[in-house]
Formats: structure tokens, sequence, C-alpha cells
């Protein structure tokens, strides 16, 4: 058990709505990444957030974006689903700057139909 | 972009030694770590290496580092049925702390009886 939660564990949308995943950080992690793992597939980055902003962000569009929350927990939306963002949606914590211990929550399956 | 290798398979005998490979290209490596994922779950942080160590040992699994062939390994010894899943090697760039992981597409570890 890492202590990083993530709801919900299943969902389905369909395409053009909007969907809002949520992570709580284990105790003592300030810093929240969000991965996405298309089936097969290794986990991509999508952005990171510490001290509320985005302070990085891999290669998706701006309909995914995030929110961070004062107690570090965070939010992942995406608008505008498209089929290919069935995935699984994993969000990770850590402590800002100390890269050696960065825990990842059991995720949330999306199925776009 | 920075891309991380792995083969798609390993099978292995029960108590045998398990050894999955990774080759990645980023040179400003920090971290590398090696995490294993069980059917339908997510990620478990089993160890990471600072990119300044060549080698690392925890219990039944020990990691090699080779940073002027940029490759990585996890041995796994007396290999279990409980083994069985898929491993994904992944690197932390120097980026401020900003930088996500890139992850491989993952190692599935078969153990045969």
């Amino acid at each position: 058990e890492t202590g990083v939660t993530q709801s919900p564990t299943h969902l389905i949308k369909t395409r053009g709505q909007q969907v809002t995943l949520r992570c709580s950080s284990q105790s003592g992690h300030n810093t929240v990444s969000w991965y996405q793992q298309a089936l097969g597939q290794g986990p991509q980055f999508i952005f990171q957030y510490y001290r509320e902003e985005e302070n990085g962000r891999g290669n998706f569009p701006p309909r995914f974006s995030g929110l961070q929350f004062p107690n570090y927990s965070s939010e992942l939306n995406v608008n505008a689903l498209e089929l290919d963002d069935s995935a699984l949606y994993l969000c990770a914590s850590s402590r800002y700057g100390a890269g050696n211990t960065i825990y990842f929550g059991e995720g949330s399956w999306l199925t776009v139909v | 972009g920075e891309d991380v290798e792995q083969s798609l398979f390993l099978s292995v005998r029960e108590g045998d030694s398990s050894v999955i490979n990774c080759t990645y290209t980023d040179s400003s490596s920090t971290y590398l770590y090696w995490y294993k994922q069980e059917p339908g779950a997510g990620l478990q942080l089993l160890t990471y290496i600072f990119s300044n160590m060549d080698m690392k040992q925890d219990q039944r699994l020990t990691v090699l580092l080779n940073k002027k062939d940029k490759h990585l390994s996890l041995r796994i010894a007396d290999t279990q049925t409980g083994d069985s899943a898929i491993y994904f090697c992944a690197e932390k760039g120097f980026g401020g702390g900003a930088d996500g992981l890139t992850f491989g597409k993952g190692t599935h570890l078969i153990i045969q009886p």
C-alpha cells in the first residue's frame, strides 16, 4: 500500500463528454504527477503539479488539464473525450526534488464509447 | 525525445534467476527505476538507483547500471510464481524536478513451473 488513492476506479463516458479523476497523495508528499497508460503500453507522462501550479507537461493537448489543492490532492480533467482517451490513468506522488520515491496509485480505468 | 527500450517477454523456470534488461537514451538521467505491475493494478515501486551508482542490492533484487552503455538490468533471484507480472523500467531526466518519468513498454515475466 502506497498511500496514494485514486477515484473512481472505473468509469465509462461517451465521446465528447468531460471527465474528472481525483487523487490523494501520500502523506508528506507535495508533488502530484499524472500518467496515461494505454493497453499494452508503458505509462506516458501527462503533467506534474507542485505548489498548486503545473510545472511540467508531456505531449498532451490542452484539453487535458488539472488542479492541485492546498492539501496536495489533485484532479485531472479531460474535455471533449475521444475514443483514444480510453486508458488507465495513474497518479503518482512524491516530494519535490526527491526523485527516489515516486509512488503510484491503483489508477482509474476510463472507457470512452 | 528520450526513449526507453525493453524486451517484451521473458520466460523463466520457478527457482531460477530472472534478468530483465533495459536501455535508455537520456544521458542526463538522474534516477532509474523498476516498477512492477500485476494484472488490473497500478505500479509498485520495486527499487531505484541513482545515476552515480553502478549496483544496488535489495533482498532478492539486484540492479546493475552501466551508464556508459545506458543499460540497466534487474535480477530477481529465486523467481517465484508471485513474481509473474509486467516489469517497467523508467528514467527521470534532469529537468529541475519537473520532468516526468519516461517508461519502457514493459517486460512480461512468465514463470514456468
